[in-house]
């Protein structure tokens, strides 16, 4: 069963606005930490975002915010305010496992983000 | 410098050949890792390491075996590659100093097996 599940395999956005990318997991763990990496055309894996399990507070990193909605197991990403650089490809991730069996990071399908000038 | 560097960064070889596809890091990072990525698939975890006495297999580590040579190296070999390991491979490396467990990432090497 897959264990990150990113919906939307493509997505289009106008300059300057803002855009919500769809992520939804699956763990049986108390502990565990979400991620959002992102991928531009040169190929990079980029980290841009993290959320503990624990965090009653959504993370943000600048114009980057995650809508955290444990109940529901959604860990969305918020981009406000899109730049044409926003382009890229982009990956939620968690992090899972235990301090005897060590931790991993799995990763979603990702989603493409398209940002219309 | 990378402070994660894979070599090569692209290889093209044939069906049966033996391929080791290398990650070195100036990090000093405990824990690396081999991802492969698939479209439509993401990331999938092939090995990881946590230390070099400690290897461990992903979710799909058929077909491939790696080797922990030092903190530093950490080499992913195909035996006997396939045409179905086409794929853009990852190496990573990944520390606790910011209180979670954050990858960083090589800049990939892009694999195809005709």
């Amino acid at each position: 069963a897959q264990k990150i599940t990113q919906t939307q395999p493509g997505m289009f956005v106008q300059e300057k606005e803002a855009v919500t990318l769809d992520c939804t997991y699956d763990t049986s763990d108390q502990s565990y930490g979400l991620f959002w990496y992102k991928q531009p055309s040169s190929g990079e894996m980029i980290f841009l975002i993290y959320q503990g399990s624990y965090d009653e507070q959504n993370a943000t990193e600048g114009r980057y915010s995650l809508n955290f909605q444990k109940a529901r197991k959604s860990a969305n990403l918020v981009i406000s305010a899109s730049q044409l650089g926003d382009s890229a490809m982009y990956f939620c991730a968690m992090r899972e496992g235990s301090v005897t069996g060590g931790f991993k990071t799995i990763f979603g399908a990702g989603t493409r983000l398209f940002v219309k000038a | 410098d990378a402070d994660v560097t894979q070599t090569p960064r692209n290889r093209i070889t044939k069906t049966g050949k033996r391929i080791m596809l290398e990650c070195s890091q100036t990090k000093g990072h405990d824990r690396m890792y081999w991802y492969r990525q698939d479209p439509g698939l993401g990331l999938r975890l092939i090995y990881y390491s946590f230390d070099v006495k400690d290897i461990n297999k992903g979710e799909i580590s058929d077909g491939y075996s790696v080797s922990r040579q030092a903190q530093a190296k950490f080499s992913l070999s195909l035996e006997s590659a396939i045409p179905n390991q086409t794929a853009l491979y990852f190496c990573a490396t990944s520390d606790t100093g910011q209180g979670y467990e954050k990858l960083f990432f090589g800049s990939g090497t892009q694999l195809s097996v005709l």
